[in-house]
């Protein structure tokens, strides 16, 4: 499979705490994207970080990128209530266009 | 910007008939559209791709003929499950995305269907 792998598969945090999500992948990649999914509803876009960059930030979220190690991670910072949902990486390979492949997330609650 | 609609949002139906769904991208064009299904629990499976005016692109294992991809337009795409069956339960997602240099990288995603096949 050449998905993203989220790890671990469920974090449960208190109210202010900081979450980090680990992704690994197998091949080379264009870029890789993070994404929320609230519980029975669509996905939305987080954070894109391209091959050649190895940090971003946005708002309380900062992901790093190492290509040598194939792994991603999200960090959320001061988390709150609101941020409880499931959390998937998805990388897109290198010639593979722009199609995603997700694994099969990070659940994540935030307990107040 | 970029919001992606679905409809129904939920939908029941007796086992043999088909049902559809509706893909729409409200205030852009979009070139491509991807429909995904998701089991409860579980990761989104990419079912097959579709451009603007020309046949879809299945995933392997997905039948053609049994979820009919229509992207007549570009603000439009819809999935037909022909002949459902319980085992078509399921959540489909889904998304689109522009042609314009990199902006096609990101994929705008619809609220979902809730499928259930009696």
């Amino acid at each position: 499979s050449q998905q993203g792998e989220e790890d671990p598969q469920a974090l449960s945090i208190q109210e202010g705490e900081n979450a980090t999500m680990n992704c690994s992948y197998k091949t080379s990649i264009n870029n890789l994207q993070w994404y929320r999914q609230n519980s029975g509803r669509g996905l939305v876009h987080l954070i894109l970080i391209r091959s050649n960059e190895r940090e971003k930030h946005s708002g309380r979220l900062r992901v790093t990128l190492d290509t040598s190690k194939k792994s991603s991670s999200l960090l959320i910072t001061a988390s709150r209530a609101a941020d409880t949902a499931s959390y998937f990486c998805a990388p897109i390979l290198t010639g593979g266009g722009n199609k995603l492949t997700f694994g099969t997330g990070t659940q994540l609650k935030v307990e107040l | 910007g970029a919001v992606v609609s679905q409809h129904p949002s939920r939908v029941i139906c007796k086992s043999g008939t088909s049902v559809k769904i509706e893909c729409r991208s409200l205030d852009f064009q979009a070139t491509t559209m991807f429909w995904y299904r998701q089991f409860p629990k579980q990761s989104l499976m990419l079912m097959a791709t579709s451009n603007e005016g020309s046949k879809a692109t299945y995933e392997q294992g997905v039948e053609k003929d049994k979820f009919l991809i229509n992207h007549a337009s570009l603000t439009l795409s819809t999935l037909t499950v022909t002949s459902a069956h319980p085992e078509d339960s399921s959540f489909y997602i889904c998304s689109a995305s522009t042609a314009a240099g990199k902006a096609q990288e990101t994929q705008y995603f619809g609220p979902g269907t809730r499928l259930l096949v009696l």
